[in-house]
């Protein structure tokens, strides 16, 4: 079974910095895309990041570009988020998903999130 | 970057009755879209994919069609574990955008 598990929210001051991670099983973590997608209190899915199988290729929406890093551990069967510079904005519950070989692939399993707040 | 609308943002129906939710793409996308479901206090869960293929274990009432801009996510006869939001996502290339969701209710 695919399992997803994720780690590393908690609050923060704005211009804070968190490192979340997901532990992959159940399938072989290297050969598929990951994601990240969050969702703010009571809106709707943003997605957010995704890296390719291999970790050499990595994508963001605009909205972090600049303040996110995503990251594998392919070894370790890992995903992080570096976030850095946090802003208000960017409170939300945190998903990593699976994608599929490629990154133009649909998300299939979510883990059970982690949630990220930023507050003083 | 590519747009996704859906509509309604919510609806109440009946049990029983023919639910038609729609996601429209400000450009074509083929057939890379995907429909999610979000129960209330619950993970996303992949429901249809490539447009109309569902995914292993989602009921045959759910459907989905279109192509190119406009596609649709029909529930044929809607029941109380029914209740969710709906989302709509392209994937075709990044960004990976949802829709804003649809919230469906039972009347």
């Amino acid at each position: 079974e695919v399992q997803l598990v994720e780690s590393g929210g908690g609050l923060v001051q704005p211009g804070g910095s968190l490192r979340l991670s997901c532990a992959a099983s159940g399938f072989t973590f290297s050969s598929y895309a990951m994601s990240w997608v969050r969702q703010a209190p009571g809106k709707g899915l943003e997605w957010v990041s995704s890296i390719n199988s291999g970790g050499d290729y990595t994508y963001y929406a605009d909205s972090v570009k600049g303040r996110f890093t995503v990251s594998r551990d392919n070894s370790k069967n890992t995903l992080h988020l570096q976030v850095n510079s946090l802003r208000a904005e960017d409170t939300a519950v945190y998903f990593c998903a699976k994608g599929g070989h490629y990154s133009n692939s649909p998300f299939d399993p979510w883990g059970q999130g982690t949630l990220v707040t930023v507050s003083s | 970057d590519i747009q996704m609308t859906q509509s309604p943002s919510s609806l109440s129906a009946s049990v029983g009755d023919r639910v038609t939710i729609t996601c429209r793409a400000s450009q074509g996308i083929s057939n890379y879209l995907a429909w999610y479901q979000q129960k209330p206090g619950k993970v996303p869960k992949l429901l249809i994919y490539a447009t109309s293929t569902l995914q292993s274990g989602v009921p045959s009432r759910f459907s989905g069609s279109g192509s190119g801009t406009d596609f649709t996510l029909t529930i044929s006869s809607l029941q109380p574990e029914d209740v969710a939001t709906y989302y709509c996502q392209k994937y075709n290339n990044v960004p990976l955008t949802f829709g804003g969701g649809t919230k469906v209710e039972i009347k």
